[in-house]
């Protein structure tokens, strides 16, 4: 399918467990994004990316990893799963003219 | 560094009446402006972008905002509301540039329609 898809939608993992959420989008679009989505808080940008093996911390990076081998692939893992990263993640990819598209999200429990 | 506010976490209107969801934002150079929607369990779909151009900028499903420089403000109108409109609306903001084109997003405002 075109456009930019997630997965999993819906995830729920345990306290201290790796989880990793893919992103991958069709329209060879150079730039990247991973937002967090909390009642509160709006989006917060936790990675970015502007390229193939190039990437960025945003706003809230603590407890995430990215890359990006392939322009159509930016993976967030988190390494040790804690419940303050329960959330709403979006997966979003930019044109040069700076509006970004987005993804369906992933909701993500961690109990 | 950038910053966009959203006056008005909630707003109500009935079926048929103006829309008006208010955006102000900072930023150090000449931004580029846009105005999200995200409808419940869904991503956030682009409604309209101000990328210097016209002032006055159209969008999708007949909303508009206006680029108001002295009052660094984007406010999204649209004038007569549907039952359809109601979501939830972000505001967002970018400095182009070397930024990557990240975006600073307000926290949103919750637009319910009623009949």
């Amino acid at each position: 399918d075109a456009g930019i898809t997630q997965s999993p939608r819906y995830k729920i993992t345990e306290t201290g467990r790796q989880v990793t959420l893919m992103c991958h989008q069709t329209w060879s679009h150079s730039y990247m994004f991973w937002y967090r989505q909390d009642l509160g808080h709006g989006l917060r940008l936790i990675y970015y990316s502007a390229a193939a093996d190039i990437t960025d911390k945003g706003e809230v990076p603590d407890g995430y990893v990215v890359s990006r081998s392939k322009t159509e692939n930016f993976p967030l893992t988190l390494e040790s799963a804690t419940r303050s990263q329960t959330s709403v993640y979006f997966c979003a990819s930019s044109v040069p003219t700076y509006e970004q598209y987005f993804g369906p999200g992933t909701r993500l429990t961690v109990t | 560094a950038q910053s966009v506010t959203q006056l008005g976490s909630h707003v109500s209107v009935s079926e048929g009446a103006l829309v008006l969801l208010r955006c102000n934002y900072s930023s150090s150079v000449p931004p580029y402006l846009f105005w999200y929607v995200q409808y419940p369990n869904q991503g956030l779909q682009l409604l309209l972008k101000y990328t210097s151009a016209a002032t006055l900028v159209k969008g999708i499903n007949g909303f508009e905002a206006e680029f108001k420089k002295s009052e660094t403000s984007f406010h999204l109108t649209k004038p007569s509301a549907h039952m359809s409109d109601a979501a939830e609306y972000f505001c967002a903001v970018s400095e182009g540039g070397t930024s990557y084109g990240k975006l600073t997003f307000g926290q949103g405002t919750i637009l319910t329609v009623h009949p």
